[in-house]
């Protein structure tokens, strides 16, 4: 069964460093999400991406935040000057379409910032 | 009003028994309630879903109640087996057309089942 695979599995940075999360969406899937996951809370959203453009965002995606969709498989959560309360896991999730089309998550990158 | 309320936030069942996790929304536009199991390690994944035009949905062992008037749904796991101890999210959305539906959740109930 096609699988969202997300590199790396564990990012350990610096405070006040970029890191760059990575993302391959399921093939044919037109959809994508980021989403995180404090320790012990739930998992909020973050942003959903269409059409080489941010369709919808959350307060948190503020302008340390962004997403890109570099070339046709790949899809990135960028955050500059990380912060200590960006520590988080981050998933990606992509559905084949719109209206409710099951989204499907990949195993997250564990982020923690020192 | 965005927000999912779930409970409880942890819950023991012996093998056999019946789990139920329980979630409360206040936005009357959510259309759309997916339920997703989470294993240590592991995204969630989608497990059973329901719009609100139905009052239940069966796959399985697993079943959704929904009670629109209440504004709230439910999950029950049927025989529960020890396979099943993993936490479970309940989630709400607003169905939004060519565009991304961003996936409210709640807090997440860790199920234990005891062999």
């Amino acid at each position: 069964e096609p699988e969202v695979t997300q590199t790396p599995s564990h990012q350990v940075t610096q405070m006040g460093q970029e890191v760059i999360l990575r993302c391959v969406p399921i093939s044919n899937h037109l959809y994508f999400y980021w989403y995180r996951q404090i320790l012990g809370q739930k998992v909020e959203f973050l942003v959903s991406f269409y059409n080489n453009e941010i369709s919808e965002k959350s307060e948190i995606f503020d302008d340390q935040f962004s997403v890109e969709r570099p070339d046709g498989s790949n899809f990135t959560l960028k955050i500059r000057s990380t912060k200590l309360e960006d520590s988080a896991m981050y998933f990606c999730a992509s559905s084949p379409g719109p209206s409710n089309q099951p989204q499907h998550f990949g195993d997250g990158t564990r982020l923690s910032i020192l | 009003q965005q927000q999912v309320k779930q409970s409880p936030q942890s819950l023991i069942v012996q093998k056999g028994g019946i789990s139920i996790i329980n979630c409360a929304y206040e936005n009357t536009a959510f259309d759309y309630f997916p339920w997703y199991q989470q294993f240590p390690g592991k995204g969630p994944a989608l497990l059973i879903a329901i719009r609100p035009d139905v009052s239940e949905k069966k796959e399985g062992r697993f079943t959704i109640s929904f009670n629109k008037s209440a504004k709230q749904f439910s999950l029950h796991i049927m025989d529960s087996q020890p396979g099943d101890s993993a936490t479970y999210f309940c989630a709400a959305t607003v169905t939004a057309y060519n565009a991304g539906n961003m996936l409210t959740f709640g807090g997440g109930t860790r199920l234990m089942v005891k062999p």
